[in-house]
């Protein structure tokens, strides 16, 4: 599906640096969310949004924010990237109720070395 | 918040047999509960789901089962197929005032020919 596209696909980044991961959607949907899948973990919820003045943590945001700057449009940025954030990163995107699930995107591998 | 617990990790299995992956949850006002499939490589994908008002939901050769009194809900696949071979991950949450899924940590299937 390229109705919810992310880039990049892939980052290498050095430890300290900023960067930013971004989500863009066609669905037409308000709710957004960025998720972080690790091996074992599964997938745990950073931040999410339901329209563009609505920001809300989620349960591991410590180092990361986010900018909701259209409705299509929801970015991750990594303040100052350290190695434990090493993972794969998932935008998503639901309607008004959830009631169809999320639509995830096609993920950014991110690599801070 | 909710917490989901799913079993087992890692599942291997012959090609045709069967394959039951099973999730707990914690919070009895969930009530959707969807499950998405995540071939290596690629983003989750919805598969199937089903709601609290029903016990069962079928499609094709996959099923999934819900018992609300002991708050657990299972993914059935049948006549399994190599290309069955993905994780699979569990969530609940719920519609439609809820903020987000809460997902299990996966299940890697794989289907031996």
């Amino acid at each position: 599906d390229a109705d919810v596209t992310q880039t990049p696909r892939n980052r290498i980044t050095k430890t300290g640096k900023r960067i930013m991961l971004e989500c863009s959607q066609t669905k037409g949907h308000d709710r957004m969310y960025w998720y972080r899948q690790d091996p074992g973990l599964g997938l745990r919820l950073i931040y999410y949004s339901f329209d563009v003045k609505d920001i809300n943590k989620g349960e591991i945001s410590d180092g990361y924010s986010v900018s909701r700057q259209a409705q299509a449009k929801f970015s991750l940025s990594l303040e100052s990237a350290i190695p434990n954030q090493t993972a794969l990163y998932f935008c998503a995107t639901s309607d008004m109720a959830g009631v169809q699930g999320y639509t995830f995107g096609s993920g950014t591998r991110l690599t801070v070395v | 918040g909710e917490n989901v617990e799913q079993h087992p990790s890692t599942l291997s299995v012959q090609e045709g047999d069967s394959a039951v992956i099973k999730c707990t949850y914690s919070d009895s006002a969930s009530n959707y509960f969807p499950w998405y499939k995540q071939e290596l490589g690629k983003r989750p994908q919805l598969i199937i789901d089903i709601r609290s008002n029903v016990g069962e939901k079928k499609d094709q050769r996959i099923a999934v089962t819900l018992n609300k009194t002991a708050k657990h809900f299972s993914l059935h696949i049948t006549e399994t197929q190599p290309e069955d071979s993905a994780v699979y991950f569990c969530a609940a949450g719920k519609l439609p005032t809820g903020n987000q899924f809460y997902f299990g940590t996966g299940t890697s299937l794989t289907v031996i020919p």
